[in-house]
């Protein structure tokens, strides 16, 4: 079974450009989340999907970040202009169908990320 | 914000002993969850203990869990080269909607 599959794996922009990633989900998982991850931190959410629907996006910078999962499946992640604080590592990850009654979440699997430096 | 945090930043070890790692965290949980991250690489599900669990174990990897002092320990037996990680609890607290939150992490390097 295929993981989760992110592009690009690394992308070096200057500051005020656009940037876009790109998240393929595990097959059969509707729930897809967006991640940010600095350097020597642990991954904080940054969007929550179940299916097409952003359930959870009180952490996304609406400034400059906005985020689409089209029919439920791929997701693109999209920052306009970037800034050099925006420099870190973006991760996505799905789970699978709803969790057990009385649990809130099975497991996360997580693509590889992509490595973004904003000079 | 995140919720855990893990003791100890870092850990250094000879290969073959053992590696124990602690999480504590702030709020009630439905479960916690513990994930390895290789340099460089996406995040890995090891394990997770549910908040009415108080130990786990999953091949060399023991997880223990006390809810009345909110903390949690991972420990790895019979340690491995390979096993150099960073290792991360996650706490899926109760009315967070399913919002996982990961601690800060602990850098295990194990010497051949």
């Amino acid at each position: 079974e295929a993981g989760v599959v992110q592009s690009p794996r690394y992308k070096i922009i200057e500051k005020k450009q656009p940037v876009a990633f790109w998240c393929n989900p595990i097959s059969g998982h509707n729930t897809l989340y967006w991640y940010l991850q600095n350097l020597g931190q642990g991954p904080e959410l940054l969007i929550r999907y179940e299916n097409e629907e952003a359930v959870d996006d009180s952490q996304l910078p609406k400034d400059r970040f906005s985020a689409e999962r089209l029919k439920g499946v791929d997701s693109t992640l999209k920052i306009q202009p970037a800034e050099l604080g925006d420099s870190a590592v973006y991760l996505c990850a799905s789970s699978p169908l709803r969790p057990e009654p009385g649990q809130s979440y099975n497991e996360q699997f997580f693509g590889p990320g992509t490595r973004l430096t904003v000079l | 914000s995140q919720q855990g945090e893990e003791d100890p930043q870092a850990l250094s070890i000879q290969e073959g002993e053992n590696a124990t790692m602690n999480c504590s965290y702030k709020t009630s949980i439905n479960n916690l969850q513990w994930y390895r991250q290789n340099s460089g690489r996406g995040l890995v599900h090891l394990i997770l203990i549910r908040s009415n669990e108080r130990e786990k174990h999953s091949g060399r990897l023991r997880v223990t869990l006390d809810t009345s002092k909110k903390s949690s320990s991972l420990l790895i037996t019979a340690s491995r080269a390979a096993d150099t990680a960073s290792y991360f609890c996650a706490t899926d607290p109760i009315r967070s909607y399913g919002k996982l939150t990961f601690g800060q992490g602990t850098i295990l390097t194990v010497h051949p």
